[in-house]
Order: C-alpha cells, then structure tokens, then sequence
C-alpha cells in the first residue's frame, strides 16, 4: 500500500530555534498534502492544505508566518516552524493525497516537537 | 459547524462485540471514515462509507445512513490490541473536499 514517511520521527528544539518537518510520499505522487496538529488526548487538527506548487491554504487561527509550508514536488511537503515556543510543542502528522486516488489520505508516522 | 459526536471512552472484553456510533452534520458532507489510532502513533485507515448501508471488512464493518447523519463502527471478536482510539471523520465536499474534519475519538479500552 502507499506509504508516508516523515522526519525527523521527533525533535527537540530550545524556545526561538526554527524547525523543519518532511513529509514524504513514497511510492505515489500526491498532488494535496495535509499537516495536522494533536496536543495530548485530542484529536487532530488541520492546520493546512497544500498543493504542488501553489501557495498552502491555511485553516482559520493558523499563523502562516509562523508555519511555513513548501509544496516543491509531487513527493515531499516541507512544514516550517519558525521561532518556535513551548506551546508549539506537539505532535504534527501529515497526509498525502494520491494523485490517482481522489478519496484516498495516507498518514505519515507523526514528528512529536518539543520545545524547550 | 462540523461537530462530529461520538462518545468519549468505551470498554468491552475480550471476544465480546462493540459498537461505536458517530453523528455528524449532514450538509456539505461528502463522505465518512474510520480510523483508529493508538496511543503516539498516526491514524491508520478503517473503511470509508459514501452511500448508505453497511460495509464489512473482517472483524470490523461500519455503517452509514445520510440522511440521519449517523455512522457507526462495529468490531467483532475483539481482540486486546483493538485497544485504541477510534476517530470519526467527516469529509466535507466543495471547497472543503478532501479535507477531514475528525471527531474527538472514542477511546476503546478491550480487557481480558
């Protein structure tokens, strides 16, 4: 089946430091990539749509500035958290969506990030 | 809003069946999963109604009526490792399409 991966698996970062997180689609082409957040013991939350080559579709109270996302190819989404702080601290998962498959989301592992 | 319910924590034993129920919004809705999701881990996917009815895949099935707004997750012989949380998840349709709305998740404790 297709397959998401995404590094690092967790972080630990000192509060103001900036902190990338890849999401990599393996063996298809996924045209929408999805970041969701999770603090402990609720449940996901979108924080934003991004599709190859155009600019990532925020949801509402999401900082843009804040978390900067790169849809560069087909396989890989890039999500951004700059000057992070403590309270950014979470578990941040995406999906991919595969181009050949309209209904399809395939979850990635997850990067816990904690921040100092 | 999209309030997706379903209750908070359920516990069966081991073997038994367990039914958990979801109710969403009906408009805008395009279609509704199923995950489950243990403890630390990313959700993995459980089956995906569109039309109204029931849909088995091995132990488990789920069930789907439209026009109620109502869904609901059966698991058979229960197993310890069905311990987990499972998520109802509303897909919206236009512009919202694609994207998941999850519910809060029912977390299932399964004891011997």
């Amino acid at each position: 089946g297709a397959v998401v991966s995404q590094h690092p698996s967790w972080v630990i970062c000192k509060s103001g430091t900036s902190v990338k997180i890849e999401c990599r689609s393996l063996d298809f082409q996924a045209t929408t990539m999805f970041w969701y957040r999770q603090f402990p013991k609720q449940s996901l939350m979108l924080m934003a749509t991004s599709n190859e080559g155009s600019k990532a579709t925020y949801e509402q109270g999401v900082e843009k500035d804040k978390f900067l996302i790169n849809h560069a190819s087909l396989t890989l989404s890039t999500l951004t958290v700059t000057s992070a702080h403590p309270e950014d601290s979470s578990f941040y998962i995406c999906s991919a969506r595969d181009r050949d498959e309209h209904r399809s989301q395939y979850f990635g592992p997850g990067t816990r990030l904690t921040v100092l | 809003g999209q309030n997706i319910d379903q209750p908070t924590e359920m516990t069966a034993t081991e073997g038994a069946i367990v039914q958990i129920n979801c109710t969403y919004q009906t408009s805008g809705f395009n279609g509704l999963f199923w995950y489950q999701q243990h403890a630390g881990e990313a959700p993995t996917f459980l089956s995906y109604n569109v039309l109204d009815g029931l849909e088995e895949k091995g132990r488990f099935s789920s069930f789907l009526s439209r026009s109620k707004g109502y869904s609901y997750l059966l698991l058979k012989e229960l197993q310890m490792k069905d311990s987990a949380s499972y998520l109802c998840v509303r897909e919206g349709y236009g512009g919202s399409q694609g994207n998941l709305i999850f519910g809060k998740g029912t977390k299932l404790s399964v004891k011997p």
